[in-house]
């Protein structure tokens, strides 16, 4: 079965940077695009971008062109979103979701979350 | 960006009855329309996408129409597990953008 595993919790110091992983199992991991989105506590969905694991072709939302940063590694088949600059607008939770095998197929499976706070 | 804009933002209905939750998308986004479902404290879940496509594994009960800029969902006969919140998000280019919400309450 499909999973995507996320570490459940980060606390970094304002101005650092956080590397998120997220190791998918149960499909064939170069054929789906992996998307990132952000929610904030009690607030809604924000997608932050997505990357192609085959070739690591992105696109990237543009309030989170600086500020994110999307990896794969293909060997381990895991997902990383790097978060630079930090501060308390960017404490949330963010999840790893599968997309399809097209841009235009929505999140089918999503990570548990790893919630990141910002705190010094 | 194409903005979604979703109402009600929270509503309260009872075990049994039938809701209705819209969409309006800014621009045409044809049928490219998610809908998931979220739990308190639980990551999202699709449940519906290009507007009436039931994801695996969801009830019947939920229904999904709409085109082009106004979308719907249906839930007929509210079960316990239906409370929650809801969102829709368009899958019609990127970036993707979600709706507000709707937090759906037991009455």
């Amino acid at each position: 079965q499909v999973q995507l595993q996320q570490p459940g919790a980060e606390l970094v110091r304002p101005g650092a940077s956080v590397k998120l992983s997220c190791k998918a199992s149960g499909y064939t991991f170069t054929r789906y695009w992996m998307n990132w989105v952000k929610q904030r506590p009690g607030q809604g969905l924000e997608w932050i971008g997505m990357i192609d694991p085959s070739d690591s072709e992105t696109h990237y939302n543009q309030m989170f062109k600086d500020k994110a940063t999307l990896t794969v590694d293909k060997s381990s088949t895991t997902a990383y979103m790097q978060l630079s600059s930090l501060t308390s607008e960017d404490s949330a939770v963010y999840f790893c979701t599968k997309g399809g095998n097209y841009l235009f197929y929505p999140m089918d499976y999503w990570g548990q979350g790893t919630s990141v706070t910002v705190s010094s | 960006d194409i903005q979604m804009t979703q109402s009600p933002a929270s509503l309260s209905a009872s075990v049994g009855e039938t809701v209705t939750i819209t969409c309006r998308a800014s621009e045409n986004i044809y049928s490219y329309l998610a809908w998931y479902q979220q739990k308190q404290g639980k990551s999202p879940q699709l449940l519906v996408y290009n507007t009436k496509t039931l994801a695996e594994g969801v009830s019947s009960r939920f229904s999904g129409s709409g085109s082009g800029t106004q979308f719907s969902l249906k839930i007929n006969s509210l079960q316990p597990e239906d409370f929650g919140s809801y969102y829709c998000q368009h899958h019609y280019g990127t970036p993707w953008t979600f709706g507000g919400g709707t937090k759906l309450e037991i009455k």
